[in-house]
Protein backbone atom coordinates (compact mmCIF):
# COMPACT_ATOMS: atom_id res chain seq x y z
CA UNK A 1 0.00 0.00 0.00
CA UNK A 2 1.28 3.23 -1.01
CA UNK A 3 1.31 5.74 1.39
CA UNK A 4 1.33 10.01 1.21
CA UNK A 5 2.49 12.02 3.25
CA UNK A 6 2.56 15.34 3.08
CA UNK A 7 4.41 18.34 4.80
CA UNK A 8 3.87 20.37 6.31
CA UNK A 9 0.90 20.08 8.02
CA UNK A 10 0.28 23.91 7.95
CA UNK A 11 2.06 26.99 5.85
CA UNK A 12 1.54 30.07 7.07
CA UNK A 13 1.96 32.79 4.17
CA UNK A 14 1.14 36.25 2.87
CA UNK A 15 -0.79 37.13 -0.47
CA UNK A 16 2.46 37.39 -2.85
CA UNK A 17 4.76 34.83 -1.17
CA UNK A 18 5.33 31.69 -3.08
CA UNK A 19 4.20 28.23 -1.49
CA UNK A 20 5.88 25.54 -1.67
CA UNK A 21 3.80 22.28 -0.61
CA UNK A 22 5.58 18.75 -0.47
CA UNK A 23 4.37 14.97 -0.90
CA UNK A 24 6.39 11.99 -0.42
CA UNK A 25 5.44 8.69 -1.24
CA UNK A 26 6.36 5.65 0.77
CA UNK A 27 7.73 3.67 -2.10
CA UNK A 28 8.68 4.30 -5.18
CA UNK A 29 5.68 5.16 -7.64
CA UNK A 30 5.09 6.60 -10.82
CA UNK A 31 4.34 9.54 -12.14
CA UNK A 32 0.87 9.47 -11.57
CA UNK A 33 0.50 12.05 -8.87
CA UNK A 34 -2.36 14.37 -9.23
CA UNK A 35 -2.73 17.54 -6.61
CA UNK A 36 -6.27 18.67 -5.80
CA UNK A 37 -7.51 21.91 -3.44
CA UNK A 38 -9.88 22.23 -1.41
CA UNK A 39 -11.49 25.21 -0.25
CA UNK A 40 -13.92 25.42 2.85
CA UNK A 41 -17.28 23.72 2.57
CA UNK A 42 -16.45 22.90 -0.49
CA UNK A 43 -15.59 19.61 -2.83
CA UNK A 44 -12.11 19.33 -3.70
CA UNK A 45 -11.19 20.40 -7.03
CA UNK A 46 -8.20 19.19 -9.35
CA UNK A 47 -5.32 21.11 -9.85
CA UNK A 48 -2.51 18.79 -11.19
CA UNK A 49 -2.13 16.08 -12.49
CA UNK A 50 0.71 13.99 -13.93
CA UNK A 51 3.32 15.11 -10.97
CA UNK A 52 3.21 18.78 -13.78
CA UNK A 53 0.23 19.38 -15.72
CA UNK A 54 -2.37 22.04 -14.58
CA UNK A 55 -5.79 20.91 -15.35
CA UNK A 56 -8.16 22.86 -16.97
CA UNK A 57 -8.83 26.38 -16.18
CA UNK A 58 -5.68 26.24 -13.58
CA UNK A 59 -3.68 29.20 -13.40
CA UNK A 60 -0.06 29.19 -14.23
CA UNK A 61 1.04 30.46 -11.13
CA UNK A 62 0.57 26.56 -10.18
CA UNK A 63 3.40 24.25 -10.88
CA UNK A 64 4.07 20.27 -9.94
CA UNK A 65 7.87 18.92 -9.73
CA UNK A 66 8.97 15.64 -8.84
CA UNK A 67 12.29 14.40 -7.58
CA UNK A 68 12.38 10.41 -6.64
CA UNK A 69 9.84 9.72 -4.29
CA UNK A 70 9.26 13.56 -3.54
CA UNK A 71 6.51 15.70 -5.48
CA UNK A 72 6.31 19.27 -4.81
CA UNK A 73 3.32 21.44 -5.78
CA UNK A 74 4.62 25.16 -5.97
CA UNK A 75 2.16 28.33 -5.63
CA UNK A 76 4.48 31.05 -7.40
CA UNK A 77 2.62 34.13 -5.78
CA UNK A 78 -0.74 33.59 -3.27
CA UNK A 79 -3.85 35.00 -4.47
CA UNK A 80 -6.51 35.28 -1.50
CA UNK A 81 -8.13 32.64 -3.31
CA UNK A 82 -5.24 29.98 -3.07
CA UNK A 83 -5.75 29.95 0.87
CA UNK A 84 -6.81 26.57 1.25
CA UNK A 85 -6.36 22.82 2.05
CA UNK A 86 -4.14 20.75 -0.75
CA UNK A 87 -4.22 17.22 -1.08
CA UNK A 88 -1.86 14.76 -2.86
CA UNK A 89 -3.41 11.57 -4.42
CA UNK A 90 -2.34 8.88 -6.24
CA UNK A 91 -3.35 5.41 -7.96
CA UNK A 92 -2.14 1.70 -7.45
CA UNK A 93 -1.17 -0.04 -10.13
CA UNK A 94 -3.32 -3.17 -9.01
CA UNK A 95 -6.24 -3.13 -7.94
CA UNK A 96 -6.76 0.16 -8.54
CA UNK A 97 -6.77 2.14 -5.15
CA UNK A 98 -6.40 5.45 -4.07
CA UNK A 99 -4.52 6.81 -1.55
CA UNK A 100 -4.59 11.01 -0.60
CA UNK A 101 -1.90 12.29 1.12
CA UNK A 102 -3.29 13.82 4.75
CA UNK A 103 -3.22 17.93 3.45
CA UNK A 104 -1.61 20.73 3.58
CA UNK A 105 -3.41 23.45 4.90
CA UNK A 106 -2.43 27.15 3.49
CA UNK A 107 -3.60 29.71 5.92
CA UNK A 108 -2.96 33.48 5.54
CA UNK A 109 -0.19 34.64 7.85
CA UNK B 1 -23.85 21.68 -16.42
CA UNK B 2 -22.20 18.26 -15.95
CA UNK B 3 -22.97 17.81 -11.97
CA UNK B 4 -23.14 15.07 -9.79
CA UNK B 5 -25.85 14.76 -6.52
CA UNK B 6 -25.83 12.88 -3.40
CA UNK B 7 -28.48 12.23 -1.08
CA UNK B 8 -29.49 9.87 1.44
CA UNK B 9 -27.25 10.81 4.51
CA UNK B 10 -28.26 11.32 8.03
CA UNK B 11 -28.12 9.82 11.02
CA UNK B 12 -28.11 6.06 12.40
CA UNK B 13 -27.13 4.13 15.45
CA UNK B 14 -23.62 2.27 15.19
CA UNK B 15 -24.58 -1.55 13.55
CA UNK B 16 -27.12 0.50 11.47
CA UNK B 17 -27.68 0.96 7.53
CA UNK B 18 -27.73 3.45 5.10
CA UNK B 19 -27.95 3.49 1.27
CA UNK B 20 -26.36 6.94 -0.65
CA UNK B 21 -27.57 7.78 -3.70
CA UNK B 22 -25.54 9.90 -6.44
CA UNK B 23 -27.55 11.52 -9.26
CA UNK B 24 -25.37 12.18 -12.34
CA UNK B 25 -26.30 14.60 -15.44
CA UNK B 26 -24.96 16.76 -18.14
CA UNK B 27 -22.49 13.59 -19.45
CA UNK B 28 -22.63 10.34 -20.80
CA UNK B 29 -23.08 8.34 -17.34
CA UNK B 30 -22.31 4.95 -18.72
CA UNK B 31 -19.02 5.62 -19.92
CA UNK B 32 -17.25 6.67 -17.00
CA UNK B 33 -15.68 5.04 -13.48
CA UNK B 34 -17.33 6.30 -10.76
CA UNK B 35 -16.21 6.47 -7.20
CA UNK B 36 -17.33 7.32 -3.09
CA UNK B 37 -14.50 9.49 -1.55
CA UNK B 38 -15.88 10.34 1.87
CA UNK B 39 -14.09 13.02 4.71
CA UNK B 40 -14.45 12.90 8.40
CA UNK B 41 -14.90 16.01 10.55
CA UNK B 42 -12.07 18.38 10.08
CA UNK B 43 -9.39 15.12 8.43
CA UNK B 44 -8.62 14.84 4.80
CA UNK B 45 -9.95 12.56 2.12
CA UNK B 46 -10.16 9.18 2.10
CA UNK B 47 -11.16 7.01 -0.70
CA UNK B 48 -13.79 4.61 -0.04
CA UNK B 49 -14.85 2.80 -3.27
CA UNK B 50 -15.32 2.54 -7.22
CA UNK B 51 -17.14 0.69 -9.64
CA UNK B 52 -16.22 0.42 -13.43
CA UNK B 53 -19.08 1.75 -15.90
CA UNK B 54 -20.41 -1.45 -16.81
CA UNK B 55 -20.20 -2.74 -12.66
CA UNK B 56 -17.75 -5.37 -14.06
CA UNK B 57 -15.51 -3.97 -11.38
CA UNK B 58 -15.91 -2.96 -7.68
CA UNK B 59 -12.83 -1.61 -5.38
CA UNK B 60 -13.12 -0.72 -1.93
CA UNK B 61 -10.88 0.60 0.78
CA UNK B 62 -9.56 -1.66 3.61
CA UNK B 63 -11.81 0.10 6.33
CA UNK B 64 -15.58 -0.40 4.59
CA UNK B 65 -14.59 -3.92 2.80
CA UNK B 66 -16.98 -6.58 3.53
CA UNK B 67 -19.58 -3.91 4.94
CA UNK B 68 -20.37 -1.48 2.33
CA UNK B 69 -21.23 -2.54 -1.31
CA UNK B 70 -21.60 0.17 -4.33
CA UNK B 71 -23.53 -0.30 -7.18
CA UNK B 72 -24.96 1.72 -10.43
CA UNK B 73 -28.16 2.02 -12.69
CA UNK B 74 -26.79 3.15 -15.70
CA UNK B 75 -31.11 3.22 -17.11
CA UNK B 76 -31.09 5.26 -14.01
CA UNK B 77 -27.51 7.61 -14.46
CA UNK B 78 -27.47 7.01 -10.25
CA UNK B 79 -24.55 5.62 -8.24
CA UNK B 80 -25.75 3.60 -4.85
CA UNK B 81 -23.60 3.28 -1.76
CA UNK B 82 -24.81 0.44 0.57
CA UNK B 83 -23.35 1.13 4.26
CA UNK B 84 -24.20 -1.98 6.81
CA UNK B 85 -23.00 -2.69 9.71
CA UNK B 86 -22.11 1.42 10.37
CA UNK B 87 -19.68 2.44 12.75
CA UNK B 88 -18.85 5.87 14.50
CA UNK B 89 -15.53 5.79 12.78
CA UNK B 90 -17.97 5.88 9.38
CA UNK B 91 -19.09 9.49 10.01
CA UNK B 92 -18.40 11.62 6.98
CA UNK B 93 -19.17 13.68 4.38
CA UNK B 94 -19.42 11.07 1.44
CA UNK B 95 -18.68 12.58 -2.20
CA UNK B 96 -18.97 11.00 -5.08
CA UNK B 97 -16.94 11.84 -8.09
CA UNK B 98 -16.24 11.25 -11.55
CA UNK B 99 -12.73 9.41 -12.65
CA UNK B 100 -11.05 10.48 -16.18
CA UNK B 101 -7.87 9.92 -17.49
CA UNK B 102 -5.77 12.45 -17.84
CA UNK B 103 -1.99 12.39 -19.42
CA UNK B 104 -1.75 8.93 -17.53
CA UNK B 105 -3.32 9.40 -14.38
CA UNK B 106 -6.32 8.79 -13.15
CA UNK B 107 -8.32 11.59 -11.15
CA UNK B 108 -11.49 12.92 -9.53
CA UNK B 109 -12.19 15.67 -12.49
CA UNK B 110 -16.40 16.33 -10.94
CA UNK B 111 -17.21 16.27 -7.58
CA UNK B 112 -20.73 16.20 -6.03
CA UNK B 113 -21.46 18.68 -3.14
CA UNK B 114 -21.50 15.60 -0.68
CA UNK B 115 -23.86 13.87 1.76
CA UNK B 116 -23.12 13.54 5.49
CA UNK B 117 -23.27 10.52 7.55
CA UNK B 118 -23.79 10.21 11.52
CA UNK B 119 -23.15 7.27 12.92
CA UNK B 120 -23.86 8.02 16.76
CA UNK B 121 -26.36 6.25 19.82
Amino acid sequence: EIVLTQSPATLSLSPGERAILSCRASQSVSSYLAWYQQRPGQAPRLLIYDTSNRATGIPARFSGSRSGTDFTLIISSLEPEDFAVYYCQQRSNWPPLHTFGQGTKLEIK
Amino acid sequence: EVQLVESGGGLVKPGGSLRLSCAASGFIFDTFTIHWVRQAPGKGLEWVSSISSSSSHMFYADSVKGRFTVSRDNAKNSLYLQMDSLRAEDTAVYYCARMVVRGRSDVFDIWGQGTTVTVSA
